[in-house]
C-alpha cells in the first residue's frame, strides 16, 4: 500500500532532550516536506526537500533540522526541544520535484508535547 | 505575498443540508494551484482536489463540488446533502512557487444527525 509513515504517533518529552521523528515513503517520491499544525494557524511548512541531499527552509525552520540521505526517508530532528514546539507534525511527499505535477500525500501525524 | 483565508472557523449543519465552505486566496503569480484537504477526527489529511489557475471549470465529484472564480480569487467547496461522515476540518491551500503549500486556518464542519 502506498503510504507515508511517521513514527512515533505520540511523543511526550522534556525541554532540551533531543528527539527525532522519522518519516518514510514507499512511493519513490522525489519531494518531501514537514509541516506543523497549530490551532488557529493552520499548517505551516518547516522544511522541504526536492531530492536526495537537497533540503530548504520553509516558513518556520527555527529549532528544527532535517536530512535527506535516502530518497525514501526524511527525518525531522529537534536538537533541543522547547515547549513552543508542542504541536502536531505532518510529513508529506509528492511524486515530482514540486507540487504542480502531483498533490501532497500526508502521513498520519505525530503529536509532540514538550514539557 | 501569498495568503489563504478561510473566514468560517466553524459551521454546524443538520444532515442532508447543503453547506458551502469559503476560501479566498491572494497571489501575485499567474500560475498557481489550489487544493482542498479534509482532516477527519482521526487526524490524517486527505487530499480532495487540485485545480490550476488556468482551469476555471467547476468540478463535481459525487456530493462534492468546487467553484473556482478568479475574478473574486475564490475557490469554494460545497457539500450537497451533507452526512455525519462529512464532519471534519477542511483546509484550503495554495501553491504558488511549486515548493510548498500555503494553508488556510481551516473550517471545522460539524454535521448533526
Amino acid at each position: 500500500e502506498a503510504q507515508v509513515t511517521q513514527n512515533p504517533r505520540y511523543l511526550i518529552t522534556v525541554t532540551g532532550k533531543k528527539l527525532t521523528v522519522t518519516c518514510s515513503q514507499n512511493m519513490n517520491h522525489e519531494y518531501m516536506s514537514w509541516y506543523r499544525q497549530d490551532p488557529g494557524l493552520g499548517l505551516r511548512q518547516i522544511y522541504y526537500s526536492m531530492n536526495v541531499e537537497v533540503t530548504d527552509k520553509g516558513d518556520v525552520p527555527e529549532g528544527y533540522k532535517v536530512s535527506r540521505k535516502e530518497k525514501r526517508n526524511f527525518p525531522l530532528i529537534l536538537e533541543s526541544p522547547s515547549p513552543n514546539q508542542t504541536s502536531l507534525y505532518f510529513c508529506a511527499s509528492s511524486l515530482a520535484r514540486g507540487l504542480y505535477n502531483s498533490p501532497l500525500h500526508f502521513g498520519n501525524g505525530t503529536r509532540l508535547t514538550v514539557t | 505575498a501569498q495568503k489563504v483565508t478561510q473566514a468560517q472557523t466553524e459551521i454546524s449543519v443538520v444532515e442532508k443540508e447543503d453547506v458551502t465552505l469559503d476560501c479566498v486566496y491572494e497571489t501575485r503569480d499567474t500560475t498557481y494551484y489550489l487544493f482542498w484537504y479534509k482532516q477527519p477526527p482521526s487526524g490524517e489529511l486527505v487530499f480532495l482536489i487540485r485545480r490550476n489557475s488556468f482551469d476555471e471549470q467547476n468540478e463535481i465529484s459525487g456530493r462534492y463540488s468546487w467553484n473556482f472564480q478568479k475574478s473574486t480569487s475564490s475557490f469554494n467547496f460545497t457539500i450537497t446533502a451533507s452526512q455525519v461522515v462529512d464532519s471534519a476540518v477542511y483546509f484550503c491551500a495554495l501553491s504558488e512557487n511549486n515548493d510548498k503549500l500555503i494553508f488556510g486556518t481551516g473550517t471545522r464542519l460539524q454535521v448533526f444527525p
